[in-house]
């Protein structure tokens, strides 16, 4: 079945304590990308990957890491969460489009519920 | 930059019936793909429906349809024979064919279904 993983699916930590949420796709997809959302502004992109070793700052990505070793995996790191990173948190993975006229859709992992104390 | 924007925080409408969710977008881009997302209570983010910014036809998928209107730069979402289990927030989201792929995001519209 082709999907999206993403682990843990909740966690409560306390403010300093370094974390890492995963995220494994299994659908061969070059493109990868992390969201958070939070109530009243939608979702919001934090980081994303073209490819293997290629990743890049979204809208909202101080506080976070990425990296993109494997193809499939896409960690998100948080080395000193704060309380204000507590959000959901979702990944994302698509083909890349195949021109301007190419089209792609964007599979989503269940989400991380991450609370900072 | 473009933006994405849902005015209905809320919506309800009884089973059965017809209800159209609203978003308008801005941008400066020709070409461009619309989508949008349903997020039930599980917190999963589901593709309800595309739209490519150069098909001047609407997009159907079953029970969803959408109004595009490219001029005005609307996109909303009607659901027909609304079920219980539509429920759910919606988001409507832009994707530009250039540059980092990344989906622009509305606020979410929720619906409520009234049995």
């Amino acid at each position: 079945e082709a999907q999206v993983t993403q682990n843990p699916r909740y966690l409560i930590t306390v403010t300093g304590k370094k974390l890492t949420v995963t995220c494994s796709q299994n659908m061969n997809h070059e493109y990868m990308s992390w969201y958070r959302q939070d109530p009243g502004l939608g979702l919001r992109q934090i980081y994303y990957s073209m490819n293997v070793e290629v990743t890049d700052k979204g809208d909202v990505p101080e506080g976070y890491k990425v990296s993109r070793k494997e193809k499939r995996n896409f960690p998100l790191i948080l080395e000193s969460p704060s309380p204000n990173q507590t959000s959901l948190y979702f990944c994302a993975s698509s083909f890349r489009a195949l021109g301007a006229m190419g089209t792609d859709t964007q599979y989503f992992g269940p989400g991380t519920r991450l609370t900072v104390l | 930059a473009q933006t994405v924007t849902q005015s209905q925080p809320e919506m309800s409408v009884q089973e059965a019936e017809t209800v159209t969710l609203s978003c308008t977008y801005d941008t400066s881009e020709s070409d461009y793909y619309l989508f949008w997302y349903k997020q039930p209570p599980s917190r999963q983010m589901i593709l309800v429906i595309r739209q490519e910014a150069y098909k001047q036809q609407n997009a159907t998928e079953n029970r969803f349809s959408v109004n595009f209107q490219k001029a005005a730069k609307s996109f909303s979402l009607k659901i027909s024979d609304s079920q219980l289990g539509d429920a759910a927030m919606y988001f409507c989201a832009y994707r530009s064919p250039q540059g980092a792929q990344k989906l622009v995001f509305g606020q979410g519209t929720r619906l409520t279904i009234n049995p």
